[in-house]
């Protein structure tokens, strides 16, 4: 079974600094996706970043930013120039790679941001 | 376009009560995905239906059901309600069922149980 592991459960930045959120998981698959969700207070997980194991390039999205070690098993997020807007639960979360079920996302406990003014 | 909707917001129930929460997917989505959130366990997958059709079940007892209507809209029950169902119970559509195909999440209902 797929496993994620999110050892930290809280983190804190200033406004305006880089923050690393780090992930490891367990597979014996090849092909898989990663994610990166963000959960704000109001409750409304949103997708923040995804990368595609079988992709070597790191994947991007304006600020965010992942660094992703396939052999270590290691999917951590960087986030660039924090804003308070970026305080939230961040989840990183695995999918196996199908084409019909076992689609299903496996995730990890989850980190809560919080951003100093 | 409309997101994920999930009624109700909140829920207060009594043990040994059942429950059914209600999730409409993004219009044009077919796969609809059930979480359960908990301060302790995370996030745990419920189930998954797509085109009507339950294609992926987690481990979870059987007093924990759904099933999906032919507009996709999904429906989830509990019976038999314990304590420990205390929960946040998230809904996620997607276009398919593809592992590319993005989940959209709704915003949740909360439900107590007393």
């Amino acid at each position: 079974a797929q496993t994620v592991t999110q050892s930290q459960p809280e983190m804190s930045v200033q406004e305006a600094e880089t923050v690393t959120l780090s992930c490891t998981y367990d597979t014996s698959e090849s092909d898989y996706y990663l994610f990166w969700y963000k959960q704000p207070p109001s409750r409304q997980m949103i997708l923040v970043i995804r990368q595609e194991a079988y992709k070597q390039q790191n994947a991007t999205e304006n600020r965010f930013s992942v660094n992703f070690q396939k052999a270590a098993k290691s999917f951590s997020l960087k986030i660039s120039d924090s804003q308070l807007g970026d305080a939230a639960m961040y989840f990183c979360a695995y999918r196996k790679f199908a084409t019909g079920a076992n689609s299903k996302l496996t995730f990890g406990k989850g980190i809560t941001l919080s951003v100093r003014p | 376009k409309a997101g994920v909707t999930q009624t109700p917001r909140y829920l207060i129930k009594t043990r040994g009560q059942q429950v059914t929460l209600s999730c409409s997917p993004i219009s044009g989505h077919r796969s609809v995905s059930w979480y359960q959130q908990t301060p302790g366990q995370g996030l745990q997958f419920l189930f998954e239906y797509f085109s009507e059709t339950q294609r992926n079940k987690g481990n979870f007892p059987g007093r924990f059901s759904g099933r999906q209507f032919s507009n996709s809209r999904s429906e989830m029950n509990v019976s038999t309600l314990e304590l420990g169902d205390s929960a946040l119970y998230l809904c996620a559509s997607s276009f398919g069922t593809r592992t590319y195909n993005e989940q959209f999440f709704g915003p949740g209902t909360r439900l107590t149980v007393l």
